[in-house]
């Protein structure tokens, strides 16, 4: 099956300081990835579209100059949280779309990233 | 608008005994209704999905139903095992890439 790692799977920071997150498809390509933000006991909220070579796009009212998404590979989407406050911790899950074959439009998830802002 | 209402929020069935969680959607043109498993500090994992053209499909103890007509798709979980204790989301595609999630299922087998 297809496999999704992040990195890393969990980050302590300071209020003020920003955060990169790793997002990759180990064995597919994907054009598309999602960002997504879980609070706790609560279902995904998804903060943006990544497509590989453009801009992302971001649902409504998520800061697109506060998480900055970078798709530069066809494996690869950064997600980095600047200027970090406690507000921003959360857990953040990525997700790799299939676009092609039996498994076209199948969303594969990553084991998440557990960021925590002191 | 996209709406999807899971129900229920929480469930706890007897070992051996069947669960069952069912999803409802809003837009027919939907063609894409995933399941996905998340266990406690982890990320969704994909456990059966169907799309539009299909009413029933099933994997060993897990199988899904949908209904296209009442707009509404169920996950079916027979002889449950402790293992299968986690949270359960729907999710539906409403003919564009993204997904739309349920608010999910908290799933409890009792020994």
């Amino acid at each position: 099956g297809a496999v999704v790692s992040q990195h890393p799977s969990w980050v302590i920071c300071k209020s003020g300081t920003s955060v990169k997150i790793e997002c990759r498809s180990l064995d597919f390509q994907a054009t598309t990835m999602f960002w997504y933000r879980q609070f706790p006991k609560q279902s995904l909220m998804l903060m943006a579209t990544s497509n590989e070579g453009s801009k992302a796009t971001y649902e409504q009212g998520v800061e697109k100059d506060k998480f900055l998404i970078n798709h530069a590979s066809l494996t690869l989407s950064t997600l980095t949280v600047t200027s970090a406050h406690p507000e921003d911790s959360s857990f953040y899950i990525c997700s790799a779309r299939v676009t092609s074959g039996r498994s076209y439009n199948e969303q594969f998830f990553g084991p998440g990233t557990r960021l925590t802002v002191l | 608008g996209e709406n999807v209402e899971q129900h229920p929020s929480t469930l706890s069935v007897q070992e051996g005994d069947s669960a069952v969680i069912k999803c409802t959607y809003s837009d027919s043109a939907s063609n894409y209704f995933p399941w996905y498993k998340q266990e406690l500090g982890k990320g969704p994992q994909l456990i059966i999905d169907i799309r539009s053209n299909v009413g029933e499909k099933k994997d060993q103890r897990i199988a899904v139903t949908l209904n296209k007509t009442a707009k509404h798709f169920s996950l079916h979980i027979t002889e449950t095992q402790p293992e299968d204790s986690a949270v359960y989301f729907c999710a539906v595609n409403f003919g564009n890439e993204k997904l739309t999630f349920g608010t999910g299922t908290r799933l409890t087998i009792i020994p």
